[in-house]
């Protein structure tokens, strides 16, 4: 079955770029949707984007311009780059796939999450 | 931006009980495209429910989702040891995609 695994730097400077890859196991990445979701600590869950193998993107306008989703289908992995990151972006960090391979639908498989912290 | 509105915050019920969890959105959520997310301590979420009402795959069937134009119903029939846990509708009918700010599911 699709499995999901997150990886990056646990720790980033404030005013940084935050980098994390999601790394797709027993599965294709093609012809899928994968997203991006953010925990703050004891806090809900919030949705920064969704990228198509094919490339094609969608963001939270609120997150727009700071948040860069990208696919590399030769590794079967995409990305999330989250620039001038400061202590509110604290958070665990989780990719997710798209069901039923489309864009409209809830997220049915989830990574494990890893945990981001801003600190100088 | 669709908001979704859950209530109660916490729900205290013993084992056993029937937990009956509300969710309600700030506009109309096309098509039912709602979801239930079960999350435990130090874990991912998992998805319960799609489409306001349909159950994931391998969902006991103890869990059920309902709605009624803009609110939602998540019931747990009879609390297992293991529900006891937060809970998050979302809607994926719309961008951006949004998560109510979740209920928890406390033992009594």
């Amino acid at each position: 079955q699709v499995q999901l695994q997150e990886s990056g730097p646990g720790l980033v400077k404030p005013s940084e770029t935050l980098s994390l890859t999601c790394s797709v196991s027993g599965g294709s990445i093609s012809s899928s949707y994968w997203s991006w979701i953010r925990q703050p600590p004891g806090k809900g869950l919030e949705w920064f984007g969704y990228i198509y193998s094919s490339g094609s993107t969608s963001y939270d306008p609120s997150l727009k311009s700071r948040v860069t989703i990208s696919v590399d289908t030769s590794k079967n992995q995409f990305s999330l780059k989250l620039s001038s990151v400061t202590a509110a972006d604290t958070a665990v960090y989780y990719c997710a796939r798209h069901a039923a391979a489309a864009a409209m639908t809830a997220f049915d498989i989830w990574g494990q999450g890893t945990m981001v912290t801003v600190s100088s | 931006e669709i908001v979704l509105t859950q209530s109660p915050g916490t729900l205290s019920l013993s084992p056993g009980e029937r937990a009956t969890l509300s969710c309600r959105a700030s506009q109309s959520v096309s098509s039912s495209y709602l979801a239930w997310y079960q999350q435990r301590p130090g874990q991912a979420p998992r998805l319960l429910i799609y489409g306001a009402s349909s159950r994931a795959t391998g969902i006991p069937d103890r869990f059920s989702g309902s709605a009624s134009g803009t609110d939602f119903t998540l019931t747990i029939s009879r609390l297992e040891p293991e529900d006891f846990a937060v809970y998050y509708c979302q809607q994926y009918g719309s961008s951006p995609r949004t998560f109510g700010q979740g209920t928890k599911v406390e033992i009594k």
